[in-house]
């Protein structure tokens, strides 16, 4: 059975960073663009950033943008991203999924079809 | 960006009932739309991808339609384990945008 797990959350100050990580196992990791995406306390999903299967773009939301940077390493299937000038509306629950690396992909790939169970970050002061 | 609305955003409902969820984009997405459900304290899981096929190990009582700007979600008959928050998203643009949500619950 195909398994991402996340590490890397916790509690910080505003304006400090941290580093999440997500181990993938069971699933041809270099195949597949990977995603984080968020859900603040008692809100919806929110999509954060993707990267490539071959690691060669990036593309991120607005929320994020110059703060985020995704990276994957390929031989150790695992993703990460890290987080610098964290900010109080970051708190939020973030998962890591599989899903295409670019849009309107082949039919068959259209969907993020595997997910982690999530790491909490709370950013506060 | 594409925006992507839901409505209802809460629905009350009973097991045994049909329930129809919409999905309405800002613009046209052709047929790039994933449904997701997530029960509390839980991660998403896919049920719908190409906005009508149905994810394999999804029960059949999940399905989907539409294209361009519409698109729904239709539940056949309500199970006790079908109580849940359901999202749609966008595939379109980078974005991946999702939808805010439908609660289904009692």
């Amino acid at each position: 059975q195909v398994q991402l797990v996340e590490s890397g959350g916790g509690v910080v100050q505003p304006g400090m960073s941290l580093t999440l990580s997500c181990v993938v196992s069971r699933l041809t990791f270099s195949s597949h663009g990977m995603h984080w995406v968020r859900q603040a306390p008692g809100k919806g999903l929110e999509w954060v950033a993707v990267i490539w299967y071959d690691g060669n773009y990036e593309h991120y939301a607005d929320s994020v943008k110059g703060r985020f940077t995704i990276s994957r390493d390929n031989a150790k299937k695992t993703l990460f991203l890290q987080m610098n000038s964290l900010r109080v509306e970051d708190t939020a629950v973030y998962y890591c999924a599989a899903g295409p690396s670019r849009p309107r992909p082949r039919v068959e790939v259209a969907k993020f079809d595997y997910w982690g169970l999530g790491t909490l970050v709370s950013v506060s002061s | 960006d594409i925006q992507l609305t839901q409505s209802p955003s809460f629905l009350s409902a009973s097991v045994g009932d049909r329930v129809t969820i919409t999905c309405r984009a800002s613009q046209d997405i052709d047929t790039y739309v994933a449904w997701y459900q997530q029960r509390p304290g839980k991660a998403p899981q896919l049920l719908i991808f190409a906005a009508s096929t149905l994810q394999f190990g999804v029960p059949s009582r999940f399905g989907g339609s539409g294209s361009g700007t519409e698109f729904t979600l239709t539940i056949s008959s309500l199970q006790p384990e079908d109580f849940a928050t359901y999202y749609c998203q966008q595939l379109y643009t980078y974005s991946f945008a999702f939808g805010p949500g439908t609660r289904v619950d009692f």
